[in-house]
Formats: C-alpha cells, structure tokens, sequence
C-alpha cells in the first residue's frame, strides 16, 4: 500500500532564509507522480509542484524546488529565500500509477506547519 | 472559470441527521473527489469517481455515500451524522489525461455534528 511520511510537524525559519521540508513516500508501483501542496490558515489547498517518478530532473517553480532521490524515496521541498506569507501547513502527496489510470488516487501527508519569523 | 464549487461552506447537524454535500466543476475534468481533513491532520480520502458514472471507495469510506450525477458534479451524502464526521471536506477534481494530474480543490465545508 502506499504510504507518505513527513516527520516535521513544524519548523521555525527566520526570513529569507532557505528551507526544506522533509517527505518520504513508499510504493511499489515503478509509476507515480509526487506534490506538494500548501494550506494558508485561509484553508485552501494551492498546489505547488509536481514530480514524475519518471523525470530524470528535479521539478522547480520559481522560489519552490523537489529535491527528488528515487533510490532513498525521499521528494523533499525546498523554498529558497523565504517570506512572511510562505507560512502555512505544507502537504507532500502521492499518486501511484500513470496518470492515465482510471484507478489513480492521490493520498497524502500528515503536513508541516511552516512559520516564517521576520 | 468558478473551478470547483461546494455549498454549504458551514454545516452544523445534531447526531443522527442526514445531509448532502454538493460539489461541482466547470473544467471538464474527468476526475472527482471527496476528502476529509481532521484537526492538525491530512487529507484522508473519503470516495473518488475517475469518470462519469463509476465510483470507487477510499481510505475512509464509512458511513458516507457518493453520487456522480453527471462528469460536472460529484455529491457527498451522510445519511446518519455522527460526532466522528465532524470535519472539513473538499471537493477535488483532475484531468487524468494530464501529464501531472494536478488537483483543484474546492473551497471546503466546514461541517459540525453535535
């Protein structure tokens, strides 16, 4: 069964500085697909970045970076150059399966609360 | 371009009582999605729909039901509310076709059982 793991349930982070956020997954399929997510105290859920497990390079969207090792099953987020509105609960999430399965679900992370201290 | 709506936003309901909640897209996506999030915790997944008319069970099914109207709505049925379900819920829904398989997600019900 799959199973996603992030063992930080909060981090402190003075601003500007860079962080990473720890996820570990576990899965048995050779096809999957990696997020991250995050959840303002407004509560919405606003996707970040995406990871393929077939991408031979790790998935980056402007400040947001995976640092993907397959080998470890680690997708570790990072934010570089963090800000006062970047605090929020973070989700790591899983799909197990090509995309184009109709059997793909996605499962997800317990989170990690981000607080950014100016 | 709403994306993904669901009504109600609050909900509060005595133990026992039945309720459904509505969720609808207007992206054309294939893909739907109920999830439930406790207090401090993740989204568990409660029913998924890959396509109009099948439906599939999640990690946490129990004592809910689903109904895939039609590919643009996707409701969520408790047909006997107990304290255990007091929850947010969000809707989602996905392109499967996509190569990421993004998910867009619904603003939340926030629903209390007393």
């Amino acid at each position: 069964a799959q199973k996603i793991t992030q063992t930080q349930p909060g981090m402190f982070v003075q601003e500007k500085e860079a962080v990473t956020l720890d996820c570990t997954y576990d899965t048995s399929d050779q096809s999957y697909g990696l997020f991250w997510y995050k959840q303002p105290s407004s509560g919405e859920m606003i996707f970040l970045i995406y990871q393929g497990s077939y991408d031979e390079q790790n998935a980056t969207e402007g400040r947001y970076s995976l640092n993907f090792q397959k080998a470890r099953k680690s997708a570790n987020l990072v934010i570089s150059a963090s800000q006062l509105g970047d605090s929020a609960m973070y989700f790591c999430a899983m799909r197990e399966g090509p995309s184009w399965s109709s059997a793909s679900k996605i499962i997800f992370g317990s989170g990690t609360r981000l607080s950014i201290r100016p | 371009n709403a994306g993904v709506t669901q009504t109600p936003k609050f909900q509060v309901l005595k133990t026992g009582q039945s309720m459904t909640l509505q969720c609808a897209q207007d992206m054309n996506h294939n893909s739907m999605y109920w999830y439930r999030q406790d207090p401090g915790m993740g989204l568990r997944l409660i029913y998924y729909s890959a396509s109009e008319g099948t439906t599939d069970k999640g990690e946490v099914p129990n004592g809910y039901n689903v109904s895939r109207l039609n590919k643009r709505e996707f409701s969520l049925r408790l047909e006997s509310a107990a304290p255990s379900q007091t929850s947010v819920y969000f809707c989602a829904s996905s392109e499967r076709d996509s190569d990421s398989y993004e998910q867009y997600f619904g603003p939340g019900t926030r629903l209390t059982v007393t």
